[in-house]
């Protein structure tokens, strides 16, 4: 089956400006994520789709970062302005959901440079 | 808090030598554990994983792990590692079936011939 699909794999941007990211998941997957991984740390979770809806979204900052899930599908992150703090790699996963967990299958991400 | 902790963020050995990383979480009545890997520039692989059963859990590329209840460890073990394995090992936990995904700061492995 087709993975979790994302783009663009490489993005620099001056800080201030927008950028926008890209995910697909793997069809059927109900459970869409974004994490944020900086390097040399763990994935951070942004935010935690179910279809359209979200579920988790505690650790987004929402002053500058929006993501929308539409038709319960792909989603695309977005961060406007931009930091140079934010500067990482943005990673989509994705997951069946319902009664047993299953593991999340993560896209390859998008490699984000603010200069 | 839910938490995992990865005590070792680097840890090197020789090639065909054993290894273990070692990963505790915070205790919950129900937990679901998982081991990924991340190849450099890639995104990350499930190795494994722990949501009921049997407390040893064998997964790709010759690892498994060990559910220990009463430590709240999920240890990563393989017998014999090779140049192969050199990558960023990530523990990550979830208390409930619907709830996040939350990982580890991550365990850098590095095989040495």
């Amino acid at each position: 089956e087709a993975g979790v699909a994302q783009s663009p794999r490489y993005k620099i941007i001056e800080k201030r400006q927008s950028v926008a990211f890209w995910c697909n998941p793997i069809s059927g997957h109900a459970t869409l994520y974004w994490y944020q991984q900086i390097l040399g740390q763990g994935p951070k979770l942004l935010i935690q789709f179910q279809n359209n809806g979200v579920v988790d979204d505690s650790q987004l900052p929402k002053d500058r970062f929006s993501a929308e899930r539409l038709k319960g599908v792909d989603s695309t992150l977005k961060i406007q302005p931009a930091k140079l703090e934010d500067s990482a790699v943005y990673l989509c996963a994705s997951s069946l959901t319902g009664g047993v967990p299953t593991e999340a299958f993560f896209g390859q991400g998008t490699r984000l440079t603010v200069v | 808090a839910q938490s995992v902790t990865q005590l070792d963020s680097q840890v090197p050995v020789f090639e065909e030598a054993p290894v273990e990383l070692r990963c505790n979480y915070s205790s919950s009545v129900s937990v679901y554990l998982f081991w990924y890997v991340q190849y450099p520039n890639q995104g990350l692989q499930l190795l494994l994983k722990y949501l009921s059963g049997s407390t040893l859990v064998k997964g790709i590329n010759g690892f498994e792990a060990e559910f220990n209840k009463s430590q709240t460890s999920f240890h990563l073990r393989k017998p014999s590692v090779h140049i192969s394995d050199t990558a960023e090992y990530f523990c990550a936990v979830s208390y409930s079936s619907a709830s996040k995904i939350i990982f580890g700061s991550g365990t850098r492995l590095s095989i040495r011939p």
